[in-house]
């Protein structure tokens, strides 16, 4: 399977845990976002990296949230001392550069971590 | 102003009709438009870009008006199939996709 891949799937944790998130994008995909996604929401979106530069961070939720990439393939999203409002579904998504001109890339969707803080 | 904003939902039609989303966004930079397709409990997926010039694909059609900053999704002769939660997004230079709440359409028989 050459698609997004995400581990776990599923995380039940208990509040105040550390919880760490893997996402493994297309390999030829430079580009890597994570989202969180609540019930009846569209994807929020938490950050991104091109290869392994973090270009946005300014819109995770809080600092307790961090992201690395640090060989430009995989990355983790960490959530430390979770939160009952933590839970939810954590989206990442890859995608190629622009090339040839065109403007538009479209990103690819793994399956999700979904989050459940107890 | 939001980001990028959707109609809101849901948008219940029988089968056979046409429907319409709007999507209005914020950014006057934008430079790519997308409409993608949630299916309940799954993860979203590229439906359509839209380009300056709209595009249609099948039933679907795309419009993007950049002097008013708005998208529209119109989807014609709707198919049970076509149930789902419709995403509008937007990308700017140097910016990442950037989601609408989403619509959600029931078509019924």
């Amino acid at each position: 399977d050459t698609g997004v891949s995400q581990d776990p799937r599923h995380k039940i944790t208990k509040r105040g845990q550390n919880v760490t998130f893997r996402c493994d994008p297309i390999s030829e995909h430079n580009r890597l976002y994570w989202y969180r996604q609540t019930l009846g929401q569209g994807p929020e979106f938490l950050t991104y990296f091109q290869n392994e530069a973090q270009l946005e961070k300014s819109r995770l939720l809080s600092d307790r949230f961090s992201a690395e990439r640090p060989k430009g393939s995989f990355s983790t999203l960490e959530i430390q001392r979770t939160e009952q409002g933590d839970s939810a579904m954590y989206l990442c998504a890859s995608s190629s550069p622009l090339s040839g001109g065109i403007m538009n890339t479209e990103a690819f969707f793994g399956q999700g971590t979904r989050l459940t803080v107890v | 102003r939001k980001e990028v904003e959707q109609d809101p939902g849901p948008f219940n039609v029988p089968e056979g009709a046409t429907v319409a989303f709007n999507c209005t966004y914020s950014n006057s930079a934008s430079q790519s438009f997308f409409w993608y397709r949630q299916d309940c409990r799954k993860e979203p997926k590229l439906l359509m870009s839209v380009y300056s010039s709209g595009n249609e694909d099948g039933r679907f059609t795309a419009q993007l008006n950049r002097a008013s900053q708005y998208i529209s999704l119109l989807i014609r002769d709707s198919k049970l199939s076509d149930s789902a939660t419709y995403l509008c997004v937007v990308n700017g230079e140097g910016t990442a996709l950037i989601f609408g709440k989403g619509t959600t359409l029931s078509v019924s028989s």
